[in-house]
């Protein structure tokens, strides 16, 4: 079993739209949580953590997180061609795990 | 904050010889630096986690004498890929922690061996 596991998409959302991406994880033990954006040929650029259940809020973006569950997910608000790219999860129960990413496209 | 530079962006080499590619963190100390290989349309797998002055640690299937690390100071790791074959062909991606719980990517370095 992955550690991490995420649907590879391709997700496409309109322009404006939100679009929700998830994230679940197998160790009961993880403590942080990320979500990284990364656009073709580039490395990937840390957009939230969250430690804590619940919602966390920074701009257009909200990740939730529910411990029991074992989910993680990050909601884009009023999304934009730029948030065009892969969303990698990744979490730190000891070491860093990322999952295989989702590939968002945002359509004007 | 937190911005971590690697050099060079793009190296191309033959095959038979080495390459070194350097991870700088410019405005922190790191105390961890990871080093991550991405294949195309594939997720980061991470190679090794290297702490200053210490051994790194290698991941399983990850050849220590192929691919050399060295974290002499808080803000300097390096990677040196021995021996380089075409199969080493790939983009490699440095990261630095600043505590346990955040880690910030260096832009990458495309590897081609021909």
């Amino acid at each position: 079993q992955k550690e991490v596991e995420q649907n590879s998409g391709p997700l496409s959302v309109p322009e404006g739209a939100i679009a929700s991406l998830n994230c679940t994880y197998s160790d009961r033990g993880s403590q942080s949580f990320f979500w990284y954006r990364q656009y073709s040929g580039k490395s990937p650029e840390l957009i939230m953590f969250i430690y804590s259940n619940g919602d966390k809020e920074d701009g257009r973006f909200t990740a939730q997180l529910n411990k029991a569950s074992q989910y993680v997910s990050l909601l884009i608000r009023d999304s934009q061609p730029s948030d065009s790219a892969t969303y990698l999860c990744a979490v730190f129960p000891g070491q860093f795990y990322f999952g295989t990413g989702t590939s968002l496209t945002v359509i004007p | 904050g937190a911005v971590v530079s690697q050099h060079p962006s793009r190296v191309i080499c033959k095959s038979g010889t080495s390459v070194k590619i350097e991870c700088r963190s410019l405005d922190f100390q790191a105390t961890t630096m990871f080093w991550y290989r991405q294949f195309p349309k594939q997720s980061l797998m991470l190679m090794a986690t290297s702490n200053e002055g210490s051994k790194a640690t290698y991941e399983q299937g990850v050849e220590k004498d192929k691919f050399l690390i060295n974290h002499a100071s808080l803000t300097l790791s390096t990677l040196t890929v021995t021996s380089a074959h075409p199969e080493d062909s790939s983009f490699y991606i440095c990261s630095a922690s600043l505590d346990k719980y955040e880690q910030y990517f260096g832009p990458g370095t495309r590897l081609t061996v021909t």
